[in-house]
């Protein structure tokens, strides 16, 4: 919110196929997240981006991939690899480091069928 | 292993009661500590976050505590309301990591 776009909030897909979550920000924000979160777990980290055309890998990055090829726009996508893709998935930006503090996007429901 | 322990994972408590949730971590060195919380199928927002050297904050209704000796923080809740319905979370940060708790389900009942 404030500043944080996702889109679309809820997401079917068939199993087999890629997919691409948008997130886009107009905070101005250097730093960048994607996260999943799962029933009963943290959020956990998938990938994140501290300045355009860099990012680097986090927790569970496998079966994803991103880019960051403008400032305001960090996009994933959930790749065919990824064996259990269902979840919420949650963008995040900050000023900085991750000490800084995170704002949160409206999340996006993916649901394989 | 950098950790965040949140406790109770659920709470169901009546309408104008106060509540405290638990939050125990081992992130090391630690630079701070936030409370969030997330409405279901939305972002978590932020309530307060916290420095080492600072050991309460309020915000409203909500209040933090935090003892870096012992590692744990505390989110008071005063009066809950049907709108505090909601999972908080707790995240603590290292310099170069950010560790999120499973979060507390709160259900605030009239």
């Amino acid at each position: 919110d404030g500043g944080i776009t996702q889109s679309p909030k809820y997401l079917f897909r068939k199993e087999g196929q890629n997919v691409t979550l948008s997130c886009e920000q107009n905070l101005n924000h250097d730093a960048m997240y994607w996260y999943r979160q799962d029933p009963g777990q943290g959020l956990r980290l998938i990938y994140y981006s501290q300045i355009v055309n860099d990012f680097q890998k986090g927790d569970i990055a496998e079966g994803y991939s991103v880019s960051r090829e403008k400032k305001e726009s960090f996009p994933l996508t959930v790749t065919s690899a990824q064996k259990n893709p269902t979840a919420f998935y949650l963008c995040a930006t900050s000023t900085g480091a991750m000490i800084t503090e995170a704002f949160f996007g409206q999340g996006t429901r993916l649901t394989v069928v | 292993k950098n950790q965040v322990e949140q406790s109770p994972q659920s709470l169901i408590i009546l309408e104008g009661k106060n509540c405290t949730l638990q939050c125990n971590y081992t992130v090391s060195p630690f630079s701070n500590l936030r409370w969030y919380k997330q409405d279901t199928g939305r972002g978590p927002v932020s309530l307060t976050i916290m420095t080492f050297s600072e050991n309460t904050k309020s915000n409203g209704r909500y209040t933090a505590t935090l003892d870096a000796d012992t590692k744990q923080s505390s989110l008071h809740i005063t009066a809950s309301q049907l709108s505090d319905s909601a999972s908080y979370i707790c995240v603590v940060s290292a310099p170069d990591d950010m560790r999120f708790g499973a979060g507390t389900r709160l259900t605030v009942k009239p």
